[in-house]
């Protein structure tokens, strides 16, 4: 079964420019989530989807951050513009999600964000 | 503050000994655990999970321990090995707030010959 697959890998800008992530889930994984991970500490929750729904973004910085999952499948994670403070690493997680007895959450690799 | 905390962040074991990682959370509400493995340049790996409703859970190699009185989850890995170094994230799901996790700091495993 095929991973979580995210791209790119690495990305460097400049602060004030844009950038975007891809997430391609788990086939079959109904709820999508993004992640921030800064370097040292866990990963701290973006925004989750369920299919093409936003389930909770009440942690995501609405006026620079943006993310969408249209067809329920592949998500995209924007910023415009970035900060310094946003270098992080961006991890994509799915999961089944039809439930909560039992919710695994699979991760990608993550895109590692350079803001200089 | 967080809910999720960790009480040491590095530890370090020799190859062959038994490794205990320790994790405190302070939400009652929170239903479900899980732990995360994750080596450098990787995302989080699933290693086991436990609801709120059992006090143990055994995997290969892997045990982990609820204990909901005083809120602490601790992992034990059986002879560690030098694979094992990575760090350790504890995560909670509290009931009823959907299916997101709230992740702890981490611990580095460090195996040693």
């Amino acid at each position: 079964e095929a991973g979580v697959a995210q791209s790119p890998r690495y990305k460097i800008i400049e602060k004030r420019q844009s950038v975007a992530f891809w997430c391609n889930p788990i086939s079959g994984h109904a709820t999508l989530y993004w992640y921030q991970q800064i370097l040292g500490q866990g990963p701290k929750l973006l925004i989750q989807f369920q299919n093409n729904g936003v389930v909770d973004d009440s942690q995501l910085p609405k006026d620079r951050f943006s993310a969408e999952r249209l067809k329920g499948v592949d998500s995209t994670l924007k910023i415009q513009p970035a900060k310094l403070e946003d270098s992080a690493v961006y991890l994509c997680a799915s999961s089944l999600g039809v439930s909560n007895l039992k919710n695994i959450q699979y991760f990608g690799a993550g895109t590692r964000l350079s803001v200089l | 503050g967080e809910s999720v905390g960790l009480h040491l962040p590095t530890l370090s074991v020799q190859e062959g000994d038994n490794s205990i990682i320790n994790c405190a959370y302070s939400n009652s509400a929170s239903d479900y655990f899980i732990w995360y493995k994750q080596e450098s340049g990787k995302g989080p790996q699933f290693i086991i999970d436990i609801r709120s409703n059992m006090d143990k859970r055994q995997g290969q190699r892997v045990t982990v321990l609820l204990n909901k009185t005083v809120k602490h989850l601790s992992l034990q890995i059986a002879a560690t090995q030098p694979g094992d170094s990575a760090v350790y994230f504890c995560a909670e799901n509290i009931q009823n707030s959907g299916y997101a996790l709230n992740f702890g700091k981490g611990t580095s495993l460090l195996v040693t010959p």
